[in-house]
């Protein structure tokens, strides 16, 4: 049974840098096809794609966030990161990461909520 | 690009079906077969529910099905039950390495 488990600090300062963790168990992060993507959710709202990873380690970005963000993958350790540079509070919300094949994420993890406040 | 449009709100009775529209334009939603549901409870991740516009992954009951016409996808659940009260959410390939979440439609079961 995979899972995945978002985790980081829960508090940034506006204009610091984000940094979360996702950990993948019970599945490669490297296994062919797959896609592994960040999306947040700002309390209350709807859904927003942040970006993905590919297997082969090609990444894609919300061209609207793409000049703040890096996703990257450790596959020693199966674990992608997310960061996120100069936040404000626009970036409050809930950051999940799930596993995709062409648009279908099928796993997610439970998501962990960043907040932006000084 | 936009988000895709969907209406804020649906509902129905217990035992009725409900059609949930999510609106793109061509180049987006129109031009490809990549279209997912996602149901989310709250407090809860998003759940697949429907990918490719039609399927239905393992576990997903066939109350649940998709369609597409043109820039338009629908989310269409038959035989209402309390449970499926939630969030449900439009996603699709929006080109050009970019993909579009709906605004998200709240199913209330009356």
């Amino acid at each position: 049974q995979m899972q995945l488990q978002e985790s980081g600090p829960g508090l940034v300062k506006p204009s610091e840098t984000l940094s979360l963790t996702c950990t993948v168990s019970g599945f490669s992060i490297s296994s062919s096809n797959y896609y592994w993507d960040w999306i947040r959710q700002p309390p209350g709202k709807g859904l927003e794609w942040i970006g993905s990873i590919y297997y082969s380690g090609s990444t894609y970005y919300n061209p609207s966030l793409k000049t703040r963000v890096t996703i990257s993958a450790d596959t020693s350790k199966n674990q992608l990161s997310l960061k996120l540079s100069s936040v404000t509070a626009a970036d409050t919300a809930v950051y999940y990461c799930a596993r995709s094949i062409v648009g279908s994420s099928d796993n997610w993890g439970p998501g962990t909520l960043v907040t932006v406040s000084s | 690009q936009s988000a895709l449009t969907q209406p804020p709100s649906a509902s129905g009775s217990p035992g009725q079906s409900v059609t949930i529209s999510c609106t793109g334009v061509s180049s987006d939603l129109g031009n490809y077969n990549y279209v997912s549901w996602y149901q989310q409870h709250p407090g809860k991740a998003p759940k697949l529910m429907i990918y490719e516009v039609t399927k239905r992954p393992s576990g997903v009951p066939d109350r649940f099905s998709g369609s597409k016409s043109g820039s338009t996808a629908s989310l269409t659940v038959s035989g209402l039950q309390a449970e499926d009260e939630a969030d449900y959410y439009c996603y699709s390939y929006g080109g050009s390495n970019n993909w579009l979440f709906g605004g998200g439609t709240k199913l209330t079961v009356l």
